[in-house]
């Protein structure tokens, strides 16, 4: 059954504390995202990868890194650098990167700050 | 720079009324347009998509949506609506590498 995963559901992070995110999908798509939704903006873009060994920043990419070492994983570390980082977060991919890719979303993992 | 707009942040309508979302883009050239739902908690499930060609576009639930060039709009439509169609809905235009949202129209359903 092909899809995109995501985990933890729900994830809490300390002060000063460096948290990733899980993102893996079977697929076989070249092109992965990470989305920052925050109630009433829509979903915004933090990184994309192309490709493996291959990203690039999105809108809102400070604060956040991200890894692509195999084609089906994308894995999110929020750093303590972002202030602000309490959101749900959304993994898509697709097959390639372009205007007529149609994109496919995770059940994404929200995010708490203790 | 290429956007899509949404008027309405939240709609209410009865079960089994009619149901219609609106969407507005901003695009230079042939815009591709998609709706998508989103359940409370959960990821985004497409529902439809327009690239080129017939300007009606069936989706999956029972929605379709309209892209009109001279209105600039791509709006959602749904005959009959049931209860488990309230959620949030995304239109978004595809473009270079991603996706331009929304910011989504809550939809609640009233017996």
């Amino acid at each position: 059954d092909g899809g995109i995963t995501q985990s933890p559901k729900y994830l809490f992070r300390k002060e000063g504390q460096n948290v990733t995110l899980s993102c893996e999908q079977n697929l076989n798509h070249d092109a992965m995202y990470w989305y920052r939704q925050d109630p009433g903006q829509g979903l915004r873009l933090i990184y994309y990868s192309q490709i493996v060994n291959d990203f690039q920043k999105g809108d809102i990419a400070e604060g956040y890194s991200v890894s692509r070492e195999k084609k089906e994983s994308f894995p999110l570390t929020v750093t303590s650098a972002q202030k602000n980082p309490t959101a749900f977060y959304l993994c898509a991919s697709s097959m390639f990167v372009g205007r007529r890719e149609t994109q496919y979303f995770g059940p994404g993992t929200r995010l708490l700050v203790l | 720079a290429q956007s899509v707009t949404q008027p309405d942040i939240h709609i209410t309508v009865s079960e089994g009324a009619s149901l219609e979302l609106r969407c507005n883009y901003s695009y230079g050239a042939t815009p591709y347009l998609f709706w998508y739902v989103q359940s409370p908690g959960q990821g985004l499930q497409l529902l439809l998509k327009y690239f080129s060609g017939d300007t009606l576009v069936q989706g999956i639930k029972g929605f379709e949506a309209e892209f009109k060039r001279s209105q600039s709009s791509f709006n959602l439509r749904k005959p009959s609506v049931h209860w488990s169609d309230a959620a949030e809905y995304f239109c978004a235009g595809g473009g270079d590498y991603k996706l331009s949202f929304g910011a989504g129209t809550t939809v609640t359903v009233r017996a």
